[in-house]
């Protein structure tokens, strides 16, 4: 199994710049989430899921859009990227609502210049 | 909203020191989870802490579940180089229904060898 595979691993993006942070696990969870790690402020919840259809912001959601067509499948999308989504994006899945057996993904970096 | 205070936020040590982290809170949490993560990547569970008083162990590493349910350490013992990391204390809130997990800022602990 992969687990969770999160694509890219690195990008630079210039400020106004879309892009989709790729989230895929093999694990036949139903619960997913988009983190961003910031130095010295932990995890902090952007959105999640908890099954294919279903998604809800999380504590940082300002920004982002996301979409869940399969159970597979959650990708992050950044519309009109600014210097302050300058972060390391992490994707996690858990099988069911007590999430504390989150898988992480690699982790994304990201730099908006 | 609500905050985990982890501390210490960093820690250099000796190979063979023992070394103990905590993080507290003003929110009563049903659960408490410590992670680690290696540099590049995703936090890696190491110890679940279901139950106030609950002393739990996973190798070296020791880790409670406060009394008053706001508060949690982890302990490791006779530390070697690959113990050099960022550990996060998360904790899922009593009240909360949707499983969501509050992180720490983390603990940044570099081993000397």
């Amino acid at each position: 199994n992969a687990g969770v595979t999160q694509t890219p691993k690195f990008r630079i993006l210039k400020i106004g710049q879309s892009m989709t942070l790729q989230c895929a696990q093999d694990m036949n969870h139903n619960y997913m989430y988009w983190y961003r790690q910031d130095p010295g402020m932990g995890l902090k919840l952007i959105y999640y899921s908890v099954g294919a259809g279903i998604t809800d912001k999380g504590e940082v959601p300002n920004g982002y859009n996301v979409s869940r067509s399969t159970t597979e499948d959650f990708p992050l999308r950044l519309e009109l990227a600014a210097p302050s989504q300058t972060s390391v994006y992490f994707c996690a899945s858990s099988y069911g609502q007590i999430n504390e057996k989150l898988f992480f993904g690699s982790g994304t970096q990201l730099s908006v210049l | 909203g609500q905050q985990l205070n982890q501390s210490p936020q960093s820690m250099f040590i000796q190979e063979g020191e023992d070394v103990s982290m905590n993080c507290t809170s003003s929110s009563i949490f049903n659960t408490w989870l410590w992670y680690k993560q290696d540099p590049g990547e995703g936090p890696v569970l190491l110890i679940a802490l279901y139950k106030a008083g609950e002393l739990t162990s996973n190798g070296r590493l020791t880790a409670q579940f406060g009394i008053t349910r706001k508060d949690s350490f982890l302990n490791i013992s006779a530390s070697i180089p690959s113990d050099v990391g960022i550990y996060f204390c998360a904790g899922q809130l009593g009240s909360s229904n949707t499983g969501k997990l509050i992180f720490g800022q983390g603990t940044t602990l570099q081993v000397k060898p």
